[in-house]
């Protein structure tokens, strides 16, 4: 069964450093997602990408993150300066058809994110 | 906007006892309702899936849920539970036919079964 497959599994990186997340969603769907999931908290929606452009976002998803298909295959999470608290598990999913549609998203093993 | 809550925090049950973990939503048009299980060091992965038709759905590994529209809820259960049923279950809700809408996902739920 194709996968969504995330890289790397763990990043540990210093509080104002850059770190971008990788994902390679399965290869027909046309919806990407990232999700994360603060230890000991509720998975939460970061932002949702479609057509090459952002369809919908979070709160949570201010100027420090972005997300960039680079190209046919990857989708990526850049977080600019990160901080302590952006530690979490984040995940990313595709789904074939849009949020409210009749599939459900699939999800990668996600990235743990530590910022020390 | 949607919300889910999930009522149990942790459950801890014995090998062979029946489960039931409480999914409550707040929305108020129509949804789609999800379980989705996440194993120890794995991928969060669908565990059925509630769009239209028959308000008792099978899941698999033996799972069922049965929504209530009344009732906002869409209560997970397996009437006997095995060691490898220890996970993470998450219940989660989007807005139906409505575009740009994010899967909302409840705080979870761990279940640990003894042998």
């Amino acid at each position: 069964e194709p996968e969504v497959t995330q890289t790397p599994s763990h990043q540990v990186t210093q509080m104002g450093q850059e770190v971008i997340l990788r994902c390679v969603p399965i290869s027909n769907h046309l919806y990407f997602y990232w999700y994360r999931q603060i230890l000991g908290q509720k998975v939460e929606f970061l932002v949702s990408f479609y057509n090459n452009e952002i369809s919908e976002k979070s709160e949570i998803f201010d100027d420090q993150f972005s997300v960039e298909r680079p190209d046919g295959s990857n989708f990526t999470l850049k977080i600019r300066s990160t901080k302590l608290e952006d530690s979490a598990m984040y995940f990313c999913a595709s789904s074939e058809s849009r949020p409210g549609g009749s599939t459900p998203l699939h999800f990668g093993n996600g990235t743990r994110l530590t910022v020390t | 906007a949607q919300s889910v809550s999930q009522h149990n925090h942790h459950v801890i049950l014995s090998e062979a006892a029946s489960l039931e973990l409480g999914c409550n939503y707040s929305y108020g048009g129509t949804v789609n309702l999800f379980w989705y299980v996440q194993y120890p060091g794995q991928h969060l992965q669908l565990l059925l899936k509630y769009f239209s038709g028959d308000p008792l759905v099978k899941g698999i590994k033996g799972f069922e849920a049965e929504f209530i529209k009344s009732k906002f809820s869409f209560n997970l259960r397996k009437p006997s539970v095995q060691w490898s049923d220890t996970a993470e279950y998450f219940c989660a809700v989007n807005a139906k036919d409505q575009a740009g809408t994010a899967l909302i996902f409840g705080k979870g739920t761990t279940l640990s079964v003894s042998s």
